[in-house]
C-alpha cells in the first residue's frame, strides 16, 4: 500500500530553520517525481518544490534560495530544509507523488504544521 | 502568470447535481485536474485528465473542459461530498502548476 508519513512541523521563530521529514512506502522515491504543497490557514494550495526522478529540483518563487529539497533514497525518505523562515511561511506542508504524465498529484500525505510566529 | 479562476462556493440539495467551474485562458487545450479537500483533511485527487479513475472515486465524479472553462460535475450529490474542491493544470508555457483558489461545496 503507497503511503507518505511527513514528520518534522512545529512552532519556529521568524528567521529560524526547520526541516520537514516525508517517509514513503509502497514504492521508490526515487523512480518518481516527489513533491510539498502547501497551504496556509484558511487558503489554497501552493506547489512549493519538486525533486525529480532524476535529481533535479525546482521551486516556486517565494522559497527559492530558502529552501532546500533531497531525499535519501537509501531510506526512501525525502527532506525540506527551510532556512530564514518567514511568518508567510505559516502552513501545513504535503509531501506528494506526482504522476509520470499530465502532471498531477497522485498520492498524498497526510501534512505536517509550520508554524513560523515570535 | 497563468490564473485559474474558481467561485468560493457552491451549494446543491442532496440528491441534485453539482457543477464546479474552473475559468482560464484556453483551459480546453490543457489537462485539469480536480481535487476534493474535506476538514482537516489532506486533498485527495477525484479527476485526473486523460488517466484512470482514481481508486474509491466514486462514478458519480466527472470532468469537463471546453474553450476557457473547465467543469467538475458531481451528480446526485450526497452530504459526504461537501468539501473544498481545487482544480490544478501544467502551465506549459510558464513550465508551472498553477491550482485555482478552491470552491466550497455546500449540501443543503
Amino acid at each position: 500500500e503507497m503511503q507518505l508519513v511527513e514528520s518534522g512541523g512545529g512552532l519556529i521563530q521568524p528567521g529560524g530553520s526547520l526541516r520537514l521529514s516525508c517517509v514513503a512506502s509502497g514504492f521508490t522515491v526515487s523512480n518518481r517525481n516527489m513533491t510539498w504543497v502547501r497551504q496556509a490557514p484558511g487558503k489554497g494550495l501552493e506547489l512549493v518544490s519538486i525533486i525529480y526522478s532524476g535529481g533535479t529540483t525546482y521551486y516556486a518563487d517565494s522559497v527559492k534560495g530558502r529552501f532546500t529539497f533531497s531525499r535519501d533514497d537509501s531510506k526512501n525518505t525525502l527532506y525540506l530544509q527551510m532556512n530564514s523562515l518567514r511568518a508567510e511561511d505559516t502552513a501545513v506542508y504535503y509531501c506528494a507523488r506526482m504522476s509520470r504524465l499530465r502532471a498531477y498529484f497522485e498520492y498524498w500525505g497526510q501534512g505536517t504544521l509550520v508554524t513560523v510566529s515570535s | 502568470s497563468y490564473v485559474l479562476t474558481q467561485p468560493p462556493s457552491v451549494s446543491v440539495a442532496p440528491g441534485k447535481t453539482a457543477r464546479i467551474t474552473c475559468e482560464g485562458n484556453n483551459i480546453g487545450t490543457k489537462s485539469v485536474h480536480w481535487y476534493q479537500q474535506e476538514p482537516g483533511q489532506a486533498p485527495v485527487l477525484v479527476i485526473c485528465h486523460d488517466c484512470d479513475r482514481p481508486s474509491g472515486i466514486p462514478e458519480r465524479f466527472s470532468g469537463s473542459s471546453s474553450g476557457n472553462t473547465a467543469t467538475l460535475t458531481i451528480s446526485r450529490v450526497e452530504a459526504g461530498d461537501e468539501a473544498d474542491y481545487y482544480c490544478q493544470v501544467w502551465d506549459s508555457s510558464s513550465d508551472r502548476v498553477v491550482f485555482g483558489g478552491g470552491t466550497k461545496l455546500a449540501v443543503l
